[in-house]
């Protein structure tokens, strides 16, 4: 499964925006890029999900570099409620792995009011 | 309905007890999953099902007994489980395998053996 590298935490001040980075070098030509979020004590939670255009939803923004071995989850405006970890994931779209979600060690978001 | 439901939330189990873990989804989805997470780790897939048969059994030992009795229900039966076991046991659904959306995930059944 292709890997991905993110930062273990990151700060943000209440309703500002919030940058998340995330790098997948290796990732194949027909991976798709997943972004998910944990609350404490709570499942994961889908936040958005793109391929190679940027991707815009109610929660966030997705941006994918060119060449996709990076993209950015944004959120507008921190709210305490996105205090959470999260998680970008490389969904393989072909062979045995394909569907599979496998979780690396995501980034730890603090929100400070 | 937009939900996984798991039952029970909090289990509490000794070395030699059975017991069942439950989910449950309506939302017409033929994949489902299991994963494991311990605390401050990230979940780890453990099986996956498609269209009521099992996909991938991630080398989980055979005290996980997976069982998938039809396109909404997954069931996780425990058997002579060890202290190590306890963590966070999540289940999830998607689509189908081939889908590039999202999965759904349960707020998860939090075990402890003791």
């Amino acid at each position: 499964d292709a890997k991905t590298t993110q930062p273990n935490s990151m700060e943000s001040n209440e309703e500002e925006p919030v940058h998340l980075p995330c790098n997948h070098s290796t990732i194949s030509g027909t991976d798709y890029i997943h972004w998910y979020r944990q609350l404490p004590s709570q499942g994961p939670e889908y936040v958005i999900h793109g391929l190679t255009s940027n991707v815009n939803n109610r929660m966030a923004s997705l941006a994918i570099a060119e060449d996709r071995k990076s993209s950015t989850l944004i959120l507008h405006r921190a709210t305490l409620r996105d205090a959470a970890v999260y998680y970008c994931i490389l969904r393989a779209n072909y062979g045995g792995s394909q569907g599979n979600l496998i979780f690396g060690k995501g980034t730890k978001l603090s929100v400070k009011p | 309905d937009t939900e996984v439901t798991q039952t029970p939330k909090h289990l509490v189990m000794g070395m030699t007890n059975k017991k069942s873990l439950k989910c449950e989804q309506h939302m017409g989805h033929r994949a489902m999953y299991w994963y494991k997470q311990k605390a401050k780790k990230p979940p780890e897939l453990m099986f996956v099902y498609s269209y009521e048969k099992l996909s991938i059994n991630e080398s989980v030992p055979s005290r996980f007994s997976p069982e998938c009795p039809n396109s909404s229900l997954l069931n996780l039966h425990l058997h002579a489980l060890q202290p190590e076991d306890s963590a966070l046991y999540l289940c999830a659904s998607s689509q189908d395998r081939q889908s590039t959306y999202g999965y759904t995930f349960g707020s998860g059944t939090r075990l402890t053996v003791v």
